[in-house]
């Protein structure tokens, strides 16, 4: 089945401690990209990535890191969490692009206490 | 920079009724629109996509949207609702950063209930 795992759905930590949300999709797509959602916002786009070679900064960047080592991964780094960062967090990816399809993944809801 | 306005944060409709989600956006030149559906606790799904090809646009679950420039609105509709179509939904469009980075700019959201 065609999809975008993120782990975990749902993580609570406490403020600095660095921690990871992995994304894994299994489509061959060359275009992924992290949003967080947050009440009254819609989403925001943090990084996205065009390939394995080129990766840059979204909107709301500050505080994130990206990594895509291979195609299929591209996991979202909080290297020093803080309580603003509590929001939902979608991994989405598509074959190419942002004008075509992005397939996404269930969310990641984090609390940073 | 484009920008997304949905005008009402929660919509409510009666089953059967026609449902209407407000959809404006900032642009010079025509955009790539979408509208994506958030089902609780789950992703965000396509919808429909507009590409220039038609100003209707039909997408999954008997919606459709209409492009419409002189109004610089992507109105999302359905003549009948379903108690299914409970949803939160997203109008977004495509844009591209000074430093040429794709990026897909959503509305807030609009959080559609169907009343039985």
């Amino acid at each position: 089945e065609a999809q975008v795992t993120q782990n975990p759905r749902y993580l609570i930590t406490v403020t600095g401690k660095k921690l990871t949300v992995t994304c894994s999709q299994n489509m061959n797509h060359e275009y992924m990209s992290w949003y967080r959602q947050d009440p009254g916002l819609g989403l925001r786009q943090i990084y996205y990535s065009m390939n394995v070679e080129v990766t840059d900064k979204g909107d709301v960047p500050e505080g994130y890191k990206v990594s895509r080592k291979e195609k299929r991964n591209f996991p979202l780094i909080l290297e020093s969490p803080s309580p603003n960062q509590t929001s939902l967090y979608f991994c989405a990816s598509s074959l190419s692009g942002l004008n075509e399809k992005l397939f996404f993944g269930s969310g990641t809801q984090l609390s940073v206490l | 920079a484009q920008s997304v306005t949905q005008l009402g944060s929660h919509v409510s409709v009666s089953e059967g009724a026609l449902v209407l989600l407000r959809c404006n956006y900032s642009s010079s030149v025509p955009p790539y629109l979408f509208w994506y559906v958030q089902y609780p606790n789950q992703g965000l799904q396509l919808l429909l996509k507009y590409t220039s090809a038609a100003t209707l646009v039909k997408g999954i679950n008997g919606f459709e949207a209409e492009f419409k420039k002189s109004e610089t609105s992507f109105h999302l509709t359905k003549p009948s609702a379903h108690m299914s179509d409970a949803a939160e939904y997203f109008c977004a469009v495509s844009d591209l950063s000074l430093q040429g980075a794709q990026k897909l700019v959503f509305g807030q959201g609009t959080r559609l209930t169907i009343n039985p």
